[in-house]
C-alpha cells in the first residue's frame, strides 16, 4: 500500500511569508504526527492529530498550527516566516490512537530567505 | 523533563567491525523505545522496537537492542556492519503510553568504510 504522502517536497519562502505544508497518511492511518528536522536540534514535535483532535503539542511558537480533515489528511501552517525555521518538516502516521508504530513521509524541505 | 541522549555523535567504522551506539533516556515511568535509521535521501525506517517482554529484540537487517531498565538504556548493536549500514540512526522513547508522540535524540551518524 502507499506509504505517507508529503507535499510539496521543496519549498522556498520569504520571510514574513506563510506556508502550508501538506501529509497524507498511510490508508486507515487515524493518527498524524509532525516534526522539525533541523541539524541542530534534531528531530523535535510539533503537533499530534487523532480523529480531526490536536491531542498533543510541543513546545513551538503560535505561529505553527496545523489541523486534520475527516479523511485524516493533515495540513501544518506556519505563518510570518523567519529564517530559523528552515528545516526538513515530517509527517509521520499511526493507525491508533496510541502506542502504535509511526510510519515516516519523505518530509518537505522549506527553506527561507 | 522527558529527554533522551544520544552520546556518539559521529562514528566511523571499517566493515565487518562491530557496532554499538548508546541511547539513554530520562526517568518517565511507562515507556516505548524505538531505533530508526535515515539512508542518505530516504525517509526515517524503523529498524526495531521495545514494548515489553524479552528486553533483548531483534529487528531488521540483523540489528539488535537491549533494554536495560536499571539503566535507562536501549543500546542498537550488530555483530559485523557493512557499507550499506552507513546512515543516521535515531533512538526515540514514547512516554506513558496515552499517546504517539516521539522524543527523539539527536541522531548518530555512521560511515562504514570498505
Amino acid at each position: 500500500k502507499a506509504g505517507v504522502t508529503q507535499t510539496p517536497r521543496y519549498l522556498i519562502k520569504t520571510r514574513g511569508q506563510q506556508v502550508t505544508l501538506s501529509c497524507s497518511p498511510i490508508s486507515g492511518h487515524r493518527s498524524v504526527s509532525w516534526y522539525q528536522q533541523t541539524p541542530g536540534q534534531g528531530l523535535q514535535f510539533l503537533f499530534e492529530y487523532f480523529s480531526e483532535t490536536q491531542r498533543n503539542k510541543g513546545n513551538f511558537p503560535g505561529r505553527f498550527s496545523g489541523r486534520q480533515f475527516s479523511n485524516s489528511r493533515s495540513e501544518m501552517n506556519v505563518s510570518t516566516l523567519e529564517l530559523g525555521d528552515s528545516a526538513l518538516y515530517l509527517c509521520a502516521s499511526s493507525w491508533g490512537e496510541r502506542n502504535t508504530e509511526a510510519f515516516f513521509g519523505q518530509g518537505t524541505r522549506l527553506t527561507v530567505v | 523533563a522527558q529527554s533522551v541522549s544520544q552520546h556518539n555523535h559521529h562514528v566511523i567504522l571499517s566493515e565487518a567491525a562491530s557496532l554499538e551506539l548508546g541511547c539513554n533516556y530520562s526517568y518517565g515511568g511507562t515507556v516505548n523505545l524505538f531505533w530508526y535509521v535515515q539512508y542518505p535521501g530516504q525517509h526515517l525506517q524503523l529498524l526495531l522496537k521495545y514494548f515489553s517482554g524479552d528486553p533483548l529484540v531483534k529487528g531488521i537487517k540483523g540489528f539488535e537492542a537491549e533494554f536495560i531498565k536499571s539503566k535507562f538504556s536501549f543500546n542498537l548493536r550488530k555483530p559485523s556492519v557493512q557499507w550499506s549500514d552507513t546512515a543516521e540512526y535515531f533512538c526515540a522513547v514514547r512516554y506513558g503510553g496515552a499517546t504517539n508522540k516521539l522524543i527523539f535524540g539527536t541522531g548518530t551518524l555512521l560511515a562504514v568504510q570498505p
